[in-house]
């Protein structure tokens, strides 16, 4: 079956530790996209990506990276430099031009700062 | 700026008891307005996209409606298994595939 994974599910990092959330997807969508979530904030955009090499920051970059190398892959770091890290972490994908489709999300990945 | 506001945060139903969620949103050049359901851990579930105003789509015990400037989900005849987090979003013309997202509204269903 088709969709987006997320790896892992838990992570948990130290302070001024760099980690990597990986988001992969069989669906061959376009575009692909890094959202966080917190409690009672809803979705904000870190970083989308519409084609292979190219990628834009959304509303909340700071402290992050990203990188799409292949189509199927969207790979975030959280850098030490993000200082509130800890949050639900969502990666979505779409098709471009077909708005009507909407996005499709991953599973999540939940990461704590120890 | 793009803005979506949902109302209420929460809403606890019981069984059978209908009601509806709010979207409000300000938004020039409005492309879609998309409703997703989001269950605890869990990533968001698409469920419509809406493009104009007086536009309705229906799904088993879910409506969602549009004007100019708010959209309305309406559940009919809750059950349990409608609990859960209902997100608006919207696209706007000119933020390409973007979507800006509402804060949600929690929905409990009580049998």
């Amino acid at each position: 079956d088709g969709g987006i994974t997320q790896s892992p599910k838990y992570l948990f990092r130290k302070e001024g530790q760099n980690v990597t959330l990986s988001c992969e997807q069989n669906l061959n969508h376009d575009a692909m996209y890094w959202y966080r979530q917190d409690p009672g904030q809803g979705l904000r955009l870190i970083y989308y990506s519409q084609i292979v090499n190219d990628f834009q920051k959304g509303d909340i970059a700071e402290g992050y990276s990203v990188s799409r190398e292949k189509k199927e892959s969207f790979p975030l770091t959280v850098t030490s430099a993000q200082k509130n890290p800890t949050a639900f972490y969502l990666c979505a994908s779409s098709i471009l031009g077909r708005t009507g489709f909407g996005y499709t999300f991953g599973s999540g990945t939940r990461l704590t700062v120890v | 700026e793009d803005q979506v506001t949902q109302s209420p945060e929460a809403l606890r139903l019981q069984e059978g008891e209908s009601s509806s969620l709010n979207c409000s949103y300000t938004v020039s050049g409005l492309r879609g307005l998309f409703w997703y359901r989001q269950d605890p851990g869990k990533g968001p579930e698409f469920l419509f996209t809406l493009y104009s105003a007086g536009e309705e789509k229906e799904k088993e015990r879910l409506k969602a409606t549009l004007t100019k400037k708010e959209s309305f989900l309406h559940i009919t005849a809750p059950k349990p298994e409608d609990s859960a987090t209902y997100l608006c979003a919207v696209a706007q013309e000119t933020s390409g595939s973007r979507l800006t997202f509402g804060e949600g509204t929690q929905l409990t269903v009580n049998p």
